[in-house]
């Protein structure tokens, strides 16, 4: 069975310092995988979302940026964090387009 | 206008009442998606639908294609139920999502 792998479940980060959340796929291969963001008391949001290895399509610009190094291995990365950038950040996968996705069980990030 | 609206914002029912919760878009779709975010954030897919209609247990899911409009049904409804309910557009990964709509239902 396939399972998703996010963390950390929880980061509090100054202004200005680096990012670095991961998110890994156990199970499958080749799939698509999206990073989400939830800022608080708005809606979900897609931020990034990627069809291969090294394939990055950005949704939203912004301070962050996605690498993805390993078929089933997903980056979300910043060099220097805003306030802006705290929020609930998602993990998901699917089989391809149009298919049902998986979310991780998130990270909180709180930037002091 | 937002392209996905979501309808109610906030929903209380008594344990056993029939739900509806209510999605339109503007946009040009290849699917829609139905999910289920937990108080700890957590999000569970529910359906993927891009025309008709799809049961699972209590919870069915419709789409209306032409009329841009899909609609969560649960039957028989519980508190464990009580979640916000996320209504999510796929335009080949283009992905827009409702506000939600957070149900909680009293034992």
């Amino acid at each position: 069975s396939q399972t998703i792998h996010q963390w950390p479940a929880t980061l509090v980060q100054p202004v200005g310092s680096p990012l670095s959340l991961e998110c890994t796929v156990e199970g499958t291969s080749n799939p698509n995988l999206y990073w989400y963001r939830q800022a608080a008391g708005r809606g979900l949001q897609l931020l990034f979302y990627s069809v291969g290895i090294g394939q990055i399509s950005s949704e939203v610009p912004q301070n962050l940026s996605a690498s993805r190094p390993q078929d089933r291995q997903f980056i979300l990365s910043s060099k220097k964090l805003l306030l802006s950038d705290s929020g609930f950040y998602l993990c998901a996968w699917s089989r391809g387009l149009n298919q049902p996705q998986h979310f991780g069980d998130g990270t909180r990030l709180s930037i002091l | 206008k937002n392209e996905v609206e979501q309808s109610p914002q906030n929903l209380t029912a008594q344990e056993g009442e029939f739900i509806t919760i209510n999605c339109s878009y503007s946009v040009g779709i290849s699917a829609l998606h139905w999910l289920q975010q937990h108080p700890g954030g957590g999000i569970v897919s529910l359906f993927m639908l891009s025309s008709g209609k799809k049961k699972h247990g209590r919870l069915i899911a419709t789409i209306n294609i032409q009329e841009k409009h899909s609609s969560l049904h649960i039957t028989a409804s519980h508190p464990r139920d009580s979640a916000v309910y996320i209504c999510a557009v796929d335009n080949n990964n283009d992905m827009r999502f409702g506000a939600g709509t957070r149900l909680t239902v009293k034992p």
